[in-house]
Formats: C-alpha cells, structure tokens, sequence
C-alpha cells in the first residue's frame, strides 16, 4: 500500500532535549511538508521541502530543524529550542509541490513534554 | 491527537439529515480550496477540492460551495452517517506554479452525527 508512514505514534522528550520524528513516503512525491497541530487551532506550516537537499522554513520554524537526504524521507527534530513542544505533528506529501495540489497526510505523532 | 478539537464551533446533526459546514476564508488572492476530515488520532484525510473558476463542485454525497465575492466555502454533506463524525478542516492557497504548495487551515468544525 502507497502512503505516508510516520513514527512513533507518541514520544515523550525530556527538558533540554533533542528529540526526532520521523517521516517515510512511498508515493513518489517530489514534495513534502511537516506540520503543528494544536487544540482549537488549524494547523502550521514548520518546514517543508520540493526536492532532495532543499528545504524551508514555514511560518512556525523557530525550534525545529529538518533534513532532506533522500526522497523518501524527511525527518524533523524538535530542539530544545523549542518551549511548548507539545502538539500533534503532521508529515504530508503531494507530488510536485505545486500551489494547486493537494496533501497527503500520516497519521501523526503526538509530542508531549515528561 | 485525542487533544484535537478541544474548544472547537461544533455542529450536532440527526442521522439521514444534511450537514452544512462553513468556513470564511481570509486571501482574497487565494484560488484554490480544499475539505479535509480528520478523526481523532489520525492525520486528515481530503474530501474535496475547487478552484476559484467554479462556484460549485460535487462528489459522493458531499458538494462544496464558493462564494468569491464573499470569500465563503461550504461543504454539504448528503444523508450524514455516524462514519461522518469528525473533525472538518477547509483550507486554501494560492495556485502559483513553481512554488510549494502552502495551505493555509482554517481552525476546524466539529461534525457530531446523533442517532
């Protein structure tokens, strides 16, 4: 089955420590993107990337940091940078990247701070 | 994901009836639009999607509306089942060739299906 795998479904991350989610996608989509959900709020936009070695920032990119080394996978790590981490984060995908497409989404990883 | 929802506008229809779900956009440039459903815990899956040459666009039991000159997007969901209790997010861009495809959410309606 073609889709969007992210993991793990739950992660706990200690004060000043750096933790790394993951993202993998079997469709073939040039594009992909990671996004912040919290209650009662639609959701942001933290990095996202076109193609392999290239990406940036979206409009909540402070604390956070990507990689793109392969099209498959595009993983985000939650710096200690970041303050509030807890939230719902969401990896998506769409083919080319293009204003007009739609998004792919995982089933998420809930962050939460121990 | 469970927390998802929390404080949300929320719609409560009967079993059989027809749902209207609104969303007021804010880009005036914006030209494409898209209806997500998510259920608790899970990523948000796409229902529909219109550009802004069209006011209105049908699927499997769900329409979608566009009013430009309002800057209004609704979705009509036919004969609402409980599979259809959710949460639904409308969401819109700015169809510009070349660059990401950067949605912006809106913050989402609580769709409850009563029996």
């Amino acid at each position: 089955d073609g889709g969007i795998t992210q993991s793990p479904k739950y992660l706990f991350r200690k004060e000043g420590q750096n933790v790394t989610l993951s993202c993998e996608q079997n469709l073939n989509h040039d594009a992909m993107y990671w996004y912040r959900q919290d209650p009662g709020q639609g959701l942001r936009l933290i990095y996202y990337s076109q193609i392999v070695n290239d990406f940036q920032k979206g409009d909540i990119a402070e604390g956070y940091s990507v990689s793109r080394e392969k099209k498959e996978s595009f993983p985000l790590t939650v710096t200690s940078a970041q303050k509030n981490p807890t939230a719902f984060y969401l990896c998506a995908s769409s083919i080319k990247g293009q204003g007009n497409e739609k998004l792919f989404f995982g089933s998420g990883t809930q962050l939460s701070v121990l | 994901g469970e927390s998802v929802g929390l404080h949300l506008p929320t719609l409560s229809v009967q079993e059989g009836d027809n749902s209207i779900i609104n969303c007021a956009y804010s880009n005036s440039a914006s030209d494409y639009f898209i209806w997500y459903k998510q259920e608790s815990g899970k990523g948000p899956q796409f229902i529909i999607d219109i550009r802004s040459n069209m006011d209105k666009r049908q699927g499997q039991r769900v329409t979608v509306l566009l009013n430009k000159t309002v800057k209004h997007l609704s979705l009509q969901i036919a004969a609402t089942q409980p599979g259809d209790s959710a949460v639904y997010f409308c969401a819109e861009n700015v169809i510009n060739t070349g660059t990401a495809s950067k949605l912006t959410f809106g913050t989402g309606t609580r769709l409850q299906v009563t029996l």
